[in-house]
């Protein structure tokens, strides 16, 4: 079974950098992407960006482009989400989700990253 | 990319049907058939329902569907019943390997 692990809640100061992770297992890693999408609070999904983990190719959203980086780590088959210059709306839920084609299948179950002095 | 447009809620009664438009332009839903629709509960993580436009996966029920045209798709949940009450977001593919979410649409069952 496919399964999408991310690391736990984190609070930040702004002005800090995060750093989410997305353990993934039950498949073979390489042959899927894997996505990063936001949701603020009360607000609607937001695509960020997502990386093929076979070829390590890469595309952002140009909202995020200066300021996150994705990588992956195929031997921990984990992808992690980098974000800088962290400001209060970066206040949001994170999740990754496997690439099913052109869909989103299955997700992790979400990261809570609360950016506040 | 702006996001998709959807109706902000939609609601109806159990048994009713319920369709929830998504509306994108000749870049994004237009130009390919890659529309996929989310739900998700409060406090949990999306889940699939719909992708490719039609396709439904495994263990999807099949009161939900999908259709396309021109710049905009539609889900409809057919024999509404309780545990459809959650948010909905299509997604579309916009080329150069970008993606964009509709705005999203909460459905009541009343």
């Amino acid at each position: 079974q496919v399964h999408l692990v991310q690391s736990g809640t984190e609070v930040k100061e702004p002005g800090a950098s995060v750093r989410v992770s997305c353990k993934t297992s039950g498949y073979t890693f390489t042959d899927y992407a894997i996505h990063w999408v936001r949701q603020a609070p009360g607000q609607g999904l937001e695509w960020m960006g997502w990386i093929n983990t076979g070829t390590g190719g890469l595309k952002y959203s140009q909202r995020f482009q200066a300021r996150v980086t994705i990588t992956s780590v195929t031997s921990a088959t984990t992808v992690y989400l980098d974000l800088t210059s962290l400001t209060s709306e970066d206040t949001a839920v994170y999740f990754c989700s496997r690439s099913r084609g052109y869909s989103f299948d299955p997700w992790g179950q979400g990261t809570l990253v609360t950016v506040s002095s | 990319q702006s996001a998709l447009t959807q109706p902000r809620s939609v609601s109806g009664s159990p048994g009713q049907s319920v369709t929830i438009s998504c509306t994108g332009t000749s870049s994004d839903i237009g130009a390919y058939d890659y529309v996929s629709w989310v739900q998700q509960h409060p406090g949990r993580a999306p889940q699939v329902m719909i992708s490719d436009v039609t396709k439904r996966p495994s263990g999807v029920p099949d009161r939900f569907s999908g259709s396309k045209s021109g710049n905009a798709a539609s889900l409809t949940i057919s024999g509404l019943q309780a545990e459809d009450e959650a948010d909905y977001y299509c997604s579309s593919y916009t080329g150069t390997n970008t993606f964009v979410f509709g705005t999203g649409t909460h459905v009541t069952v009343l």
